[in-house]
């Protein structure tokens, strides 16, 4: 069975700091990945996704990027935090048919 | 740009009664239906999907699928306090488009 696990769970970072959030998959090969953020009041966005190694794209211009550096694994980066990067992001994996399963996400919060 | 639309609640249902959540879709081409429930604090997880117009039922849980009215809803059948959590509507548009669109979702709160 498939199982997908995201870090940290919480993140209290600086505005202006760096930001690497890591999500990766077990248990199926060459998914279709994808990064979502989920504000306060707001549904949610998608970031980014991704079809294969290397291969991102983007959905919303803004100071976040993402990478593939592996079959099973997607990151979520940052050079420099905006306070309106504060939110609960969520990494899903999309099986055949592209029903898609959420990890259990990271909280971040930028002061 | 693909919109999908849910009622935000609060709705509120008392124990053991039928709760109907609902949603409308812009994108006439979209093929397929995606219901979630997400707790407070947690991550969506995926009740059912749906691809064809009509009913399909998983346990007290029946989503109904109307692609002439754009429409698709969930039915919750015997609801219990457990059942109490946002509920997202997402949509799949057609071709080799992966991409979901979400809802911003309906808080049920079953009381007791």
């Amino acid at each position: 069975s498939q199982t997908i696990h995201q870090w940290p769970a919480t993140l209290v970072q600086p505005v202006g700091s760096p930001l690497s959030l890591e999500c990766t998959v077990e248990g199926t090969s060459n998914p279709n990945l994808y990064w979502y953020r989920q504000a306060a009041g707001r549904g949610l966005q998608l970031l980014f996704y991704s079809v294969g190694i290397g291969q991102i794209s983007s959905e919303v211009p803004q100071n976040l990027s993402a990478s593939r550096p592996q079959d099973r694994q997607f990151i979520l980066s940052s050079k420099k935090l905006l306070l309106s990067d504060s939110g609960f992001y969520l990494c899903a994996y999309g099986t055949l048919g592209e029903t898609q399963y959420f990890g259990p996400g990271t909280r971040l919060l930028v002061l | 740009q693909k919109e999908v639309e849910q009622n935000s609640g609060p709705l509120s249902v008392p124990e053991g009664a039928i709760a109907s959540l609902n949603c409308t879709y812009s994108d006439r081409g979209s093929q397929s239906f995606f219901w979630y429930r997400q707790y407070s604090g947690k991550s969506p997880e995926l009740i059912m999907f749906i691809y064809s117009n009509g009913d399909k039922e998983d346990g007290r849980f029946t989503a109904q699928l109307n692609k002439a009215s754009q429409y698709v809803s969930l039915l919750i059948r015997d609801s219990q306090p457990s059942d109490s959590a946002t509920y997202l509507c997402a949509v799949r548009g057609g071709g080799s488009n992966y991409k979901l669109t979400f809802g911003k979702g309906t808080l049920l709160t079953v009381n007791p």
